[in-house]
């Protein structure tokens, strides 16, 4: 079966520091994936995603990830992070015919001021 | 653009009572999901509409759960009877095409 992985599931930087957040998927073909954020008290949203391309992706806010075929990965980074990126962020990937999103359990960044 | 509207936001009863949720996509997405999300967890797809038609409900326990999405617009999610296991935040999303996916803000369930 598909599935996601999320190594991190709490993350405690400081201001400044740099951010790389882990997934992995489980799947040999084609696959869409997905980085949403969850702010406090916020609904869901996209940072990013990746369907085809440059596998290096932009998303807002200063984040970006790369999707590594051979090692089926798409880490989310970030150079710098601020107090506002405090969230819980979620890995998410759709595989080949499967109309299904497969979610990892996210990862709780909490950045100290 | 309006988002993903939910009510309610919270919702607390006793167990075997019944809740219903209600959510109006984005205007225009054919697609709508209905999610539960649990504490620490990721979020797990509970049904999936396109337009008024399902796609995907093997998630859905539907000995006490219930949806529908009359007119291929708002929907409406049912829980009845509750159990305790039941409490969780119900998320609701909408997509024109593709898998980009925005969310509401979620109904909060909390069973007694």
């Amino acid at each position: 079966a598909q599935s996601v992985s999320q190594h991190n599931h709490h993350v405690i930087l400081s201001e400044a520091a740099s951010l790389e957040l882990g997934c992995n998927y489980s799947y040999g073909g084609t696959v869409n994936l997905f980085w949403y954020v969850q702010y406090p008290g916020q609904h869901l949203q996209l940072l990013l995603k990746y369907f085809s391309g440059d596998p290096l992706v932009k998303g807002i806010k200063g984040f970006e990830a790369e999707f590594i075929k051979s090692k089926f990965s798409f880490n989310l980074r970030k150079p710098s992070v601020q107090w506002s990126d405090t969230a819980e962020y979620f890995c998410a990937v759709n595989a080949g015919n499967n109309r299904k999103l497969i979610w990892g359990l996210g990862t709780s960044l909490a950045v100290n001021p | 653009e309006a988002g993903v509207a939910q009510s309610p936001r919270y919702k607390i009863i006793e167990k075997r009572q019944s809740v219903a949720f209600w959510c109006n996509p984005i205007s225009g997405h054919a697609t709508l999901y209905w999610y539960q999300q649990i504490l620490g967890q990721g979020p797990k797809l509970l049904i999936q509409f396109q337009n008024n038609g399902v796609v995907d409900d093997s998630q859905l326990p539907k000995d006490r759960f219930s949806a529908e999405r009359l007119k291929g617009v708002d929907s409406t999610l049912k829980i009845q009877p509750a159990k305790l296991e039941d409490s969780a935040v119900y998320l609701c999303a909408s997509s024109f095409h593709g898998w980009e996916l925005f969310f509401g803000e979620g109904s909060r369930l909390t069973v007694l």
